[in-house]
């Protein structure tokens, strides 16, 4: 069974520091990784998804790597802003299965 | 592109009673998937179709839960009875293929247990 773990639970920064989130993995066997972020009483909105052969993917500040065979993977998100306050989740894929960790709740002081 | 749908937003009920939370998935998406989310963990799959028919139910507990998307577009997910631990966002995801095709999700259904 796979078990998706993030690291920490939960991360208070000033404003422009970069942040630096983590997510480990058991089972390598996967074909995808997955960042989401989920804002208050809302539903996940994707950020990135990084294929099992793709080492990194990048959007705007935001990028994302996978090492698959040491299972982690690492959200950086720079210049962090107020509005980047949310819980960031990770998830993978084995077979047709998505397994989510349980998050990092970011908070950015302005 | 409309987005996933899922109605009530909110729902406040009493255990014992029972509940019906809605879903349409985006257009065209062939696969539908329900989550329960409980407060600081991430969301757990219940169940998984694929038009009309159950790929994966293994963790919907079956004795209370029921789900159904009859005609291959949108579903209902029920709860009778409800217990206090089935306090939770439930979000509905769809994907355009099963498997391993990027699931978009809806702003889920808080439900709350008294």
């Amino acid at each position: 069974k796979q078990e998706v773990t993030q690291i920490p639970a939960a991360l208070s920064v000033p404003e422009g520091e970069n942040l630096v989130l983590n997510c480990s993995f058991t089972d390598s066997a996967i074909y995808n990784l997955q960042w989401f972020r989920q804002d208050p009483g809302k539903g996940l909105t994707s950020l990135l998804l990084i294929q099992s052969s793709q080492r990194e993917q990048t959007s705007g500040r935001l990028n994302a790597s996978l090492d698959k065979s040491s299972g982690r993977s690492t959200l950086y998100i720079a210049a962090s802003q107020p509005g980047d306050s949310a819980t960031y989740l990770c998830a993978v894929r084995t077979d047709y299965k998505l397994s989510f960790g349980a998050g990092t709740t970011v908070t950015v002081r302005a | 592109e409309a987005g996933v749908a899922q109605s009530p937003r909110y729902k406040i009920i009493e255990k014992r009673q029972s509940v019906a939370f809605w879903c349409n998935p985006i257009s065209g998406h062939a696969t539908l998937y329900w989550y329960q989310q409980i407060l600081g963990q991430g969301p757990k799959l219940l169940i998984q179709f694929q038009n009309n028919g159950v790929v994966d139910d293994s963790q919907l507990p079956k004795d209370r839960f029921s789900a159904e998307r009859l005609k291959g577009v949108d579903s209902t997910l029920k709860i009778q009875p409800a217990k206090l631990e089935d306090s939770a966002v439930y979000l509905c995801a769809s994907s355009l293929v099963g498997g391993q095709g990027e699931q978009y999700f809806g702003p889920g259904t808080r439900l709350t247990v008294t």
